[in-house]
C-alpha cells in the first residue's frame, strides 16, 4: 500500500523560497505515475499546484508557474516542490497525491498533509 | 485557469438523495470525461471518491455515482448517511495539461 508523507519547514518569512519534500513508501516512484502538489489555505478549497512524471516531464498551475519548480529524486523514493517569493497568500496546508494509470486522472492517495504558516 | 462552480452547501436527511453540481468550460469539464470527485471530513486529507466521471475506486460505497451533462458535472450520493458529512470538491483536468479543482460543496446530514 503505497502512502505519502510531506514534510516541511512550518512557519517561513515572506519573499524566502519556501521548500516542500514528500516521501513515496509501499511501492516505486518510477512507475506510470504522476506525483501531485495540492494546497489549501485555512477555510478554503483545493488548490492545483503542479505534477512531475519519473521520466521528468512537469505540469505546473498558469498562475504559479513563475514562482514554482518541481523535482524528483528516484534513488531516495521523494518529489520535492520549491516555492519562490511567498506571502502570507501561501499560507496553506500543503498535500502531495499520487495520479495512477488505475484511477485515470483521479489522484488516489494523499499525503496527510504539511502546513506551512509566511509570517515575519 | 479559474475554479470550477460549485454550491457552496447541500443538505439532506439520512436516507435522502443529494446531488452536488460542477460547471465548467469546454476547456475542462467538457472537453473530455476526466472529471474526479473528492471528499474531505474537516481536519483530514481528501479522498478520492469518483474518477473519469462516473467511476468508483476500489472499496468506495455505490451509493456514491457521477455523470456529466456538457460542461457540468454531477456527484450523487444515495442513501445519505451522517458519515457522508463534508465537504466534497469536484476536479477536471483541461486541454492544458492542468488540473482544476471546484470551490467546494459542505455536504450536510439533517
Amino acid at each position: 500500500q503505497v502512502q505519502l508523507q510531506e514534510s516541511g519547514p512550518g512557519l517561513v518569512k515572506p519573499s524566502v523560497t519556501l521548500s516542500l519534500t514528500c516521501v513515496v513508501s509501499g511501492g516505486s516512484i518510477s512507475s506510470t505515475n504522476w506525483w501531485n502538489w495540492v494546497r489549501q489555505p485555512p477555510g478554503k478549497g483545493l488548490e492545483w499546484i503542479g505534477q512531475i512524471h519519473q521520466s521528468g516531464n512537469i505540469d505546473y498551475n498558469p498562475s504559479l508557474r513563475s514562482r514554482v519548480t518541481m523535482s524528483i529524486d528516484k534513488s531516495n523514493k521523494q518529489f520535492s516542490l520549491k516555492l519562490s517569493s511567498v506571502t502570507a497568500a501561501d499560507t496553506a496546508v500543503y498535500y502531495c497525491a499520487r495520479g495512477t494509470v488505475q484511477t485515470p486522472f483521479g489522484m488516489d492517495v494523499w499525503g496527510q498533509g504539511t502546513t506551512v504558516t509566511v509570517s515575519s | 485557469q479559474s475554479a470550477l462552480t460549485q454550491p457552496p452547501s447541500v443538505s439532506g436527511s439520512p436516507g435522502q438523495s443529494v446531488t452536488i453540481s460542477c460547471t465548467g468550460t469546454s476547456s475542462d469539464v467538457g472537453s473530455h470525461n476526466r472529471v474526479s470527485w473528492y471528499q474531505q471530513p474537516p481536519g483530514t486529507a481528501p479522498k478520492l471518491m469518483i474518477y473519469e466521471v462516473s467511476n468508483r475506486p476500489s472499496g468506495v460505497p455505490d451509493r456514491f455515482s457521477g455523470s456529466k451533462s456538457g460542461n457540468t458535472a454531477s456527484l450523487t450520493i444515495s442513501g445519505l448517511q451522517a458519515e457522508d458529512e463534508a465537504d466534497y470538491y469536484c476536479s477536471s483536468y483541461t486541454t492544458s495539461d492542468t488540473y482544476v479543482f471546484g470551490t467546494g460543496t459542505r455536504v450536510t446530514v439533517l
